[in-house]
């Protein structure tokens, strides 16, 4: 089975301030990670993935994620956030060589306060 | 190239009827899945199709099932709705299914069970 855990409901941080999303996970097998964000009224959009290679993953809008295998981690980051990243944040997490099953988080309210 | 399409935005249905959901992916995409989407549980997997044959599938009751035409176009049916049925249900799409692949999401339907 695989799960994953998106501790906080909602996250608040003033403008241009570093934002940090957190997200943990577990799968057996090697995890396959993801980020979407979805805007009210809208569906999701694709962040950044996680598949294999180097830790540190970039993605759309300036927002990056490292994986942390020994914490079985995927924390969302972003050196400076903007009042427009206020949105529902989604962490996703699939066993790598199988098909779409994807577990996602409860999801994790950003509100950027100007 | 058009974005997922989801078909109606929303539907007021009462107890007991039954509901039909569409969903186009987009052009190429061979792989459809549906989702749940709730305040408190977040998103839910439903099954996924591919190539007209239910691939995947998750935890709920018979009363939701689905189908995947020749043309990739996918419906989703709920029976004998339940007030608990209420919830936004999105479908997203991908070239093959893939575990890496990354998923487009459409606007989804919003359910309400009076």
């Amino acid at each position: 089975a695989q799960s994953v855990a998106q501790p906080e409901d909602q996250v608040n941080v003033a403008e241009g301030n570093p934002l940090t999303v957190k997200c943990t996970y577990s799968v057996s097998g090697n995890p396959y990670l993801f980020w979407y964000v979805q805007y009210p009224n809208r569906g999701l959009q694709f962040l950044l993935k996680y598949i294999t290679g180097d830790n540190l993953v970039k993605g759309s809008y300036g927002f990056e994620a490292e994986f942390n295998k020994s914490q079985t981690s995927f924390h969302l980051k972003k050196p400076s956030a903007l009042v427009s990243d206020s949105a529902l944040y989604f962490c996703a997490v699939i066993s790598s060589g199988g098909y779409q099953k994807v577990t996602f988080g409860i999801g994790t309210k950003l509100q950027v306060i100007p | 190239k058009a974005g997922v399409t989801q078909t109606p935005r929303y539907l007021i249905k009462t107890r007991g009827q039954q509901v039909t959901l569409s969903c186009s992916p987009i052009s190429g995409h061979r792989s459809v899945s549906w989702y749940q989407q709730t305040p408190g549980q977040g998103l839910q997997f439903l099954f996924e199709y591919f190539s007209e044959t239910q691939r995947n599938k998750g935890n709920f009751p018979g009363r939701f099932s689905g189908r995947q035409f020749s043309n990739s176009r996918s419906e989703m049916n709920v029976s004998t709705l339940e007030l608990g049925d209420s919830a936004l249900y999105l479908c997203a799409s991908s070239l093959e299914g893939a575990s890496n692949e990354k998923l487009f999401f459409g606007s989804g339907t919003q359910l309400s069970v009076l």
